[in-house]
């Protein structure tokens, strides 16, 4: 069956780290993916997204890799501060449309 | 900066009414999404509509489950008789075109509305 894995329910970090999240898939070949941010009771936000052919794209302080091979994108959060407390999603397209993973909760500790 | 509208932001309804969910998209937008999610849980797409017509729909978007662009700006979400499962966060989206057709497209969320069936 088709998975959309996000293999970190919770992430807790000390502020000024490097936050690293896992957005795993099986059985599915998406021609990009993208990650959003999701604040309590909000929705979710666009960050970044990246194709295929890209291996890492990059925006201020995010960095997100993205491997067609190992069927995995890591999402980096450099220099990681408490405003960066939120859920993070990864969403692939799938028959044209997103389908989002559960999501990592991130904390950022000062 | 342009953003999605929903109205209401909460709903209380009984069992077995029926409801809409209102959203009004970014203007020059061409696709809309509706999206659920029961809380504590996550992102579930429900339907993708363009040109008039829904493009996708996923197993949840069953026969209780319709969709409607009544006008030029509003594009709506009806349960006809909402069961207590169907309490969640219904997230209206846009997009400026379909995710595939330009190699991926962001889409921008409005801020939900709560549904809470009783």
């Amino acid at each position: 069956s088709q998975k959309i894995e996000q293999n970190s329910e919770a992430l807790n970090i000390q502020e000024g780290k490097t936050a690293t999240l896992t957005c795993n898939y099986t059985n599915y070949s998406p021609a990009y993916l993208q990650w959003y941010r999701q604040d309590p009771g909000r929705g979710p936000v666009f960050l970044l997204l990246i194709r295929e052919n890209e291996k890492e794209k990059r925006k201020e302080r995010l960095k997100v890799t993205f491997d067609t091979t190992l069927k995995q994108s890591l999402f980096h959060i450099t220099a990681s501060q408490p405003a960066d407390s939120a859920t993070y999603l990864c969403a692939l397209d799938v028959n044209n449309d997103m389908r989002f993973g559960a999501g990592t909760r991130l904390t950022v500790k000062p | 900066e342009p953003e999605v509208t929903q109205t209401p932001s909460h709903q209380v309804t009984q069992m077995g009414q029926e409801v809409i969910l209102r959203c009004v998209p970014i203007s020059n937008h061409l696709y809309f999404y509706w999206y659920r999610q029961i809380l504590g849980q996550k992102v579930e797409f429900l339907v993708s509509f363009y040109n008039n017509e829904i493009s996708e729909k996923s197993e949840i978007f069953d026969d209780q489950f319709s969709v409607e662009r009544p006008d030029g700006s509003n594009f709506t979400l009806k349960i006809r008789s909402t069961k207590l499962e169907d309490s969640a966060m219904y997230f209206c989206a846009s997009s400026e075109d379909r995710q595939w057709r330009t190699g991926g497209t962001e889409a921008f969320f409005g801020q939900g509305t709560r549904l809470t069936v009783v």
